[in-house]
C-alpha cells in the first residue's frame, strides 16, 4: 500500500534558524508530493507540490525536491519566522481513477522570536 | 472566487444519535474528497466522488457512515449512531479533473460525541 513517514515531532526552533523536516514515502505507482500546511485556527492550504523525479517545489521560500532515488520529500527553509509556526503534513497522491491524498502524522513547528 | 466551505464548525452531539455535515465545494470542481482528522489516526481519506461515476467508499471506517453528492455539487456526510471514536475534524477538499490534483480543503467541522 501507499504510505508516508514524517520525522517525529514537535519541533522547537529560533527565528532565522534553519528547518528540514524529513518525509519519506512508499507508494505503488508514481506519485505526486505534495506538503501542507495548517496554521493555527486555519484550514489546511497546500504549501508545495512535486509531480515527478528530481522537480522542486517552492513557496514562501519552503522547498522540497522529489527524490525518487531515495523516496523522499524533505522540506527545507533557511530562514524560519515566528509567523512559520504551524503544523506541516507531508502527502503523495497517486494520478487515476481516486487521487485521494495519503498523509504522514504531520509535525508541529514553533519558531520562538 | 469563494473557497470550500463546510457546515456546522462545530457539532456537539450525544452518543448514539445521527449527525450530517456539509460541504459546498468549489464551483466547477468534479471532485470532492471528505478525510478525517484524529488525533490518534492523524488525517485519513473517507469517501471520494467523481462528477456522475461511483463513488469510491474504500476509507469510510464502518457502516454508520454514508456520504452522498447531490448534482454534482454539495455533499453530505451522514454517520449514524454515533459512537465516541467518531469524534474528530471532518474535512472536505476539492478539486478540478484536470491537473496534478490539487485539492482545496474546507475550513472543518469539528464534531465532538459526548
Amino acid at each position: 500500500g501507499n504510505s508516508v513517514t514524517q520525522m517525529e515531532g514537535p519541533v522547537t526552533l529560533s527565528e532565522e534558524a534553519f528547518l528540514t523536516i524529513n518525509c519519506t514515502y512508499t507508494a505503488t505507482g508514481y506519485p505526486s508530493l505534495f506538503w501542507y500546511v495548517q496554521y493555527p485556527g486555519e484550514g489546511l492550504q497546500l504549501l508545495l507540490k512535486a509531480t515527478k523525479a528530481d522537480d522542486k517545489g517552492s513557496n514562501k521560500g519552503f522547498e522540497a525536491t522529489y527524490r525518487k532515488e531515495t523516496t523522499s520529500f524533505h522540506l527545507e527553509k533557511g530562514s524560519v519566522q515566528v509567523s512559520d509556526s504551524a503544523v506541516y503534513f507531508c502527502a503523495l497522491s497517486l494520478t487515476g481513477a481516486n487521487s485521494k491524498l495519503t498523509f504522514g502524522k504531520g509535525i508541529t513547528l514553533s519558531v520562538r522570536p | 472566487g469563494a473557497g470550500v466551505s463546510q457546515s456546522p464548525s462545530n457539532k456537539v452531539t450525544e452518543k448514539g444519535k445521527d449527525v450530517e455535515l456539509r460541504c459546498d465545494p468549489i464551483s466547477g470542481h468534479t471532485a470532492l474528497y471528505w478525510y478525517r482528522q484524529s488525533l490518534g489516526q492523524g488525517l485519513e481519506f473517507l469517501i471520494y466522488f467523481q462528477g456522475n461515476s461511483a463513488p469510491d467508499k474504500s476509507g469510510l471506517p464502518s457502516d454508520r457512515f454514508s456520504a452522498e453528492r447531490t448534482g454534482g455539487s454539495v455533499s453530505t456526510l451522514t454517520i449514524q449512531r454515533t459512537q465516541q471514536e467518531d469524534s474528530a475534524v471532518y474535512l472536505c477538499a476539492s478539486s478540478s479533473n484536470w491537473g496534478y490534483n490539487e485539492q482545496f480543503f474546507g475550513p472543518g467541522t469539528r464534531l465532538t460525541v459526548l
